[in-house]
């Protein structure tokens, strides 16, 4: 049984560039969120997926965008990265819209 | 987090139980979590409480809710070196669709 999957790992960007990070659910589940986890702090959340539509957001700007697909995989883009951007993203998935989250390993991505 | 409070920094002996503290706002909640992350890893979930339970146990971990004060502890029995990670504390907040909101993470450093 497949647990979330992330691609890829690890990503160097410059700032100013945009990046795109995917997510695979673990199976049976069709409802994905995403977080950014900062050096040394919790995981924030972004925002969250249902039926293909945006159905929660945290405190990110309109930079933070994203995308679910008929098979419930997922998207997070993120425009004109700031070095701040700089963290751990999470993708974690749940089976219906009240139960535990299964998180990914994530990817690590670096702004310079 | 925003009002998940955790302290940062717990050290025990091997052998020895751990106690993970963590205060939380929304008296809504209805699901609590503990979630372990090693490093380079993503967030392992522990377990959950649903909140009209004061208590669960499963094997070495045994949680408790005072959901007068939004006080949740996990207790580690018989706690090992591999037990060293850090220990997010979490809650299922309704916000028009439930959001799952993370302390801080406490770091528990076993000694052997």
């Amino acid at each position: 049984d497949a647990g979330v999957t992330q691609s890829p790992t690890h990503l160097i960007k410059t700032r100013g560039q945009q990046v795109t990070l995917r997510c695979s659910p673990k199976s049976g589940h069709d409802t994905v969120s995403w977080y950014q986890q900062a050096l040394g702090q919790g995981p924030q959340f972004i925002f969250q997926y249902y039926e293909e539509e945006e159905r929660q957001r945290g405190n990110f700007p309109d930079r933070f965008s994203g995308h679910q697909f008929p098979n419930y995989s997922s998207e997070l883009n993120v425009n004109a990265l700031l070095l701040g951007d700089s963290a751990l993203y999470l993708c974690a998935s749940s089976g219906y819209y009240n139960s535990p989250l299964h998180f990914g390993n994530g990817t690590r991505l670096t702004v310079t | 987090g925003e009002d998940v409070e955790q302290s940062l920094f717990l050290s025990v002996r091997e052998g020895d139980s751990s106690v993970i503290n963590c205060t939380y706002t929304d008296s809504s909640s209805t699901y609590l979590y503990w979630y372990k992350q090693e490093p380079g890893a993503g967030l392992q979930l522990l377990t959950y409480i649903f909140s009209n339970m004061d208590m669960k146990q499963d094997q070495r971990l045994t949680v408790l809710l005072n959901k007068k004060d939004k006080h949740l502890s996990l207790r580690i029995a018989d706690t090992q070196t591999g037990d060293s990670a850090i220990y997010f504390c979490a809650e299922s907040r309704n916000t028009g669709g439930f959001k799952t909101i993370f302390g801080a993470g406490t770091r528990l450093f076993v000694k052997a």
